[in-house]
């Protein structure tokens, strides 16, 4: 079975400030990580994914993630934080056999001050 | 191109009664997922329909049901309603079953049970 946990339920960071969203997985297989963000009254939108290949992953509005298979990490980073970016922000992993069943972490809630 | 279109967006429903909500998929895509989100539980899969065919199904009772019509468009049916199914449930669809593809998420249903 597949299991993500996010540390940290909420964040609260400065304007201007880096931003860093702490995620770790457990999977049995090579998995496929991805980043959702979720803004208030909305759905969920892909941030960035990690298939295979480079582990440096960039995605949308200036974010980034590093898959760390030795440490079962997926961290998702933005140099400096924008107003625009207070949301929630899901992890997710998945086998990719399973079709598109996502396995989610609890979510954590940035909170950006001005 | 218009994005996954749930309905309804709120509705209110008292235990035991039912309820069923519908989810219009991008078009051209062919994969629908249900997930069920809750404060307390966070998001959890329900389904996935793939040209009519329920590819996987997430761990809830057999009071959650879903079927997909030819045209890809799904629903999903909740039946005697219990406060706990109080919920945001998402549809989400995509052009392939399986991944890594990425999941185009809906608004959301939010229901609430009384």
């Amino acid at each position: 079975a597949q299991s993500v946990t996010q540390l940290g339920s909420h964040v609260s960071v400065s304007e201007g400030a880096l931003v860093l969203l702490r995620c770790n997985y457990s999977s049995s297989v090579p998995p496929y990580l991805f980043w959702y963000v979720q803004y208030p009254n909305q759905g969920l939108q892909l941030l960035l994914k990690y298939t295979t290949g480079a582990t440096l992953v960039k995605g949308i509005n200036g974010f980034e993630a590093e898959f760390k298979k030795s440490e079962t990490s997926f961290h998702l980073t933005k140099p400096s934080a924008h107003m625009s970016d207070a949301a929630e922000y899901f992890c997710a992993v998945s086998d990719g056999a399973a079709g598109n069943k996502l396995t989610f972490g609890g979510g954590t809630r940035v909170l950006v001050k001005p | 191109k218009a994005g996954v279109t749930q309905t309804p967006r709120y509705l209110i429903k008292t235990r035991g009664q039912q309820v069923t909500l519908s989810c219009s998929p991008i078009s051209g895509h062919r994969s629908v997922s249900w997930y069920q989100q809750t404060p307390g539980q966070g998001l959890q899969f329900l389904f996935e329909y793939f040209s009519e065919t329920q590819r996987n199904k997430g761990n809830f009772p057999g009071r959650f049901s879903g079927r997909q019509f030819s045209n890809s468009r799904s629903e999903m049916n909740v039946s005697t309603l219990e406060l706990g199914d109080s919920a945001l449930y998402l549809c989400a669809s995509s052009f392939r079953a399986g991944g890594p593809g990425e999941l185009f998420f809906g608004e959301g249903s939010r229901l609430t049970v009384l």
